[in-house]
C-alpha cells in the first residue's frame, strides 16, 4: 500500500524560473495539504485541497504560488518566478475524510527546492 | 489562533536512557494533538495522536505521550532510547474550528550518544 508520493525529491531552479511540485495522495485519500519547511524551522501550512476544490489557502503567499488538485492526476504546487527565499522543503500530506473531528494527515517524503 | 511551543531545540541523550520532549500548545477548546518524527532528509512519520479519551496515548516505536489539559501540554516520552531514535521531533495541533490544517512547533532535534 503505497504512501504519499512526491516528485521530484530534489529540484534546482534558477531565479525567475518556474517550479512544479507533484503530490500523489495515499490510495483512498481525497484530501491533500501542502506545507513548507524553511531551514531550521517547523512546517508551515500553505493550502488544503480536495479534488477540484481549494478548501483553505490561508497560508499561501499572495503572489507567484498556486495549487491545484484535478479530478485526475496528482496535486500540483506551482511557484512562478522563483526567488532564493523560496528555497525550502515542501511537504505534501493526505487524509481521508472522517465524519467528525479532524483528519489524520500522512506525509510524503518532501521535495527539496533549491533556487540558485 | 492556535500555537505550539517546543521549548527544547536540541536534546542529547545516552543510548538506553529515558527521553522526554516537551510540547505546550495554546488553544481555547479541546485540541487534536500529534507527534511526528522526521529522520534526516526524510518526510514526517506519525508517532501518535490524541483526539479524546485516555490522556495517556501509546504510539509506535515505544513512544507514549500524555495530554495534560491543566498544563496545556502534550509531552512525548520513551523509557529507553535507541540510536535509531536520533531524529527531529515535531508536535502539532489541530482544531475543528481551524479546518484540517495543522500548526507545528519548531521541532526538537534529538542526538543519541553511544
Amino acid at each position: 500500500n503505497a504512501g504519499v508520493m512526491q516528485n521530484p525529491r530534489h529540484l534546482v531552479r534558477r531565479r525567475g524560473q518556474e517550479a512544479r511540485l507533484r503530490c500523489s495522495p495515499m490510495k483512498g485519500h481525497s484530501h491533500v495539504y501542502w506545507y513548507r519547511q524553511l531551514p531550521e524551522e517547523g512546517l508551515k501550512f500553505m493550502v488544503y485541497l480536495q479534488k477540484e476544490n481549494i478548501i483553505d489557502e490561508s497560508g499561501m503567499p499572495k503572489e507567484r504560488f498556486s495549487a491545484e488538485f484535478p479530478k485526475e492526476g496528482p496535486s500540483i504546487l506551482r511557484i512562478q518566478q522563483v526567488v532564493r527565499g523560496d528555497s525550502a522543503a515542501y511537504f505534501c500530506a493526505s487524509s481521508s475524510r472522517t465524519s467528525g473531528g479532524i483528519d489524520t494527515q500522512y506525509f510524503g517524503p518532501g521535495t527539496r527546492l533549491t533556487v540558485l | 489562533a492556535q500555537s505550539v511551543t517546543q521549548p527544547d531545540i536540541h536534546i542529547t541523550v545516552s543510548e538506553g536512557a529515558s527521553l522526554e520532549l516537551r510540547c505546550n500548545y495554546s488553544y481555547g477548546a479541546t485540541p487534536y494533538l500529534f507527534w511526528y518524527v522526521q529522520s534526516p532528509g526524510q518526510g514526517l512519520q506519525l508517532l501518535l495522536k490524541y483526539f479524546s479519551g485516555d490522556t495517556l496515548v501509546q504510539g509506535i516505536k515505544g513512544f507514549e505521550a500524555e495530554f495534560k489539559r491543566s498544563q496545556s501540554s502534550f509531552n512525548l516520552r520513551k523509557p529507553s532510547v535507541h540510536w535509531s531514535d536520533a531524529a527531529e521531533y515535531f508536535c502539532a495541533v489541530g482544531a475543528e474550528t481551524a479546518g484540517n490544517k495543522l500548526t507545528f512547533g519548531g521541532g526538537t532535534r534529538v542526538l543519541v550518544k553511544p
